[in-house]
């Protein structure tokens, strides 16, 4: 059955660091998203992309966030200088078709930040 | 504010035993509500996908029910496995792409 894959598993990186978590969605997706969820929390929404753009983001993906599909297969989540505060688990997800007309998202693994 | 809230906040039962999650949620515009399982340390797997018109589905052991009028669901896991150990997440589709997730309920089966 075809998966999100997420990679790595696990980065840990220094404040004020740039991180790239990359994604690979499922082939025949046109609909990915990056969510965040801080240890202990709720999944929070980042943003959402389509079409090589971004279709809608959330307050907290500010101007130290990016989004890239650098190539057909790879969704990348650039974080251009860490703070602490951005140590969470970071979750890619695709779909078929948007989710108002109730297309299943699939979730990756997840990539766990640390940010010391 | 658009919010979904859940309880309880979790729920210990035995193994075979049944139990029922609740949600309310204040999200417009409404597409769709979602139920997903969040094993520790994974991505969430969704469990169940209802529209405003659908009052029930169900799927395997689990059964989503939804009542648009009031803005509540519920989930009700029948025969509890130890496997059904996990968070259980309470997703609202609002607006053109965005989820909305629930805190969870974080459920304990025990032998």
């Amino acid at each position: 059955e075809p998966e999100v894959t997420q990679t790595p598993s696990h980065q840990v990186t220094q404040m004020g660091q740039e991180v790239i978590l990359r994604c690979v969605p499922i082939s025949n997706h046109l609909y990915f998203y990056w969510y965040r969820q801080i240890l202990g929390q709720k999944v929070e929404f980042l943003v959402s992309f389509y079409n090589n753009e971004i279709s809608e983001k959330s307050e907290i993906f500010d101007d130290q966030f990016s989004v890239e599909r650098p190539d057909g297969s790879n969704f990348t989540l650039k974080i251009r200088s860490t703070k602490l505060e951005d140590s969470a688990m970071y979750f890619c997800a695709s779909s078929e078709n948007w989710t108002g007309e109730n297309y299943e998202q699939y979730f990756g693994p997840g990539t766990r930040l640390t940010v010391t | 504010k658009n919010q979904v809230e859940q309880s309880p906040q979790s729920l210990i039962i035995l193994e075979g035993k049944n139990c029922t999650l609740q949600c309310n949620y204040t999200v417009s515009p409404f597409s769709n509500l979602r139920w997903y399982k969040q094993d520790t340390g994974r991505g969430p797997v969704s469990l169940t996908i209802m529209t405003f018109s659908e009052n029930t589905k169900s799927n395997g052991r689990y059964t989503a029910t939804l009542d648009a009028d009031t803005k509540q669901s519920s989930l009700h896991i029948t025969a509890s496995q130890l496997s059904d150990s996990a968070s259980y997440i309470c997703v609202v589709s609002g607006g053109y792409n965005k989820l909305i997730f629930g805190a969870g309920t974080r459920l304990a089966v025990h032998p």
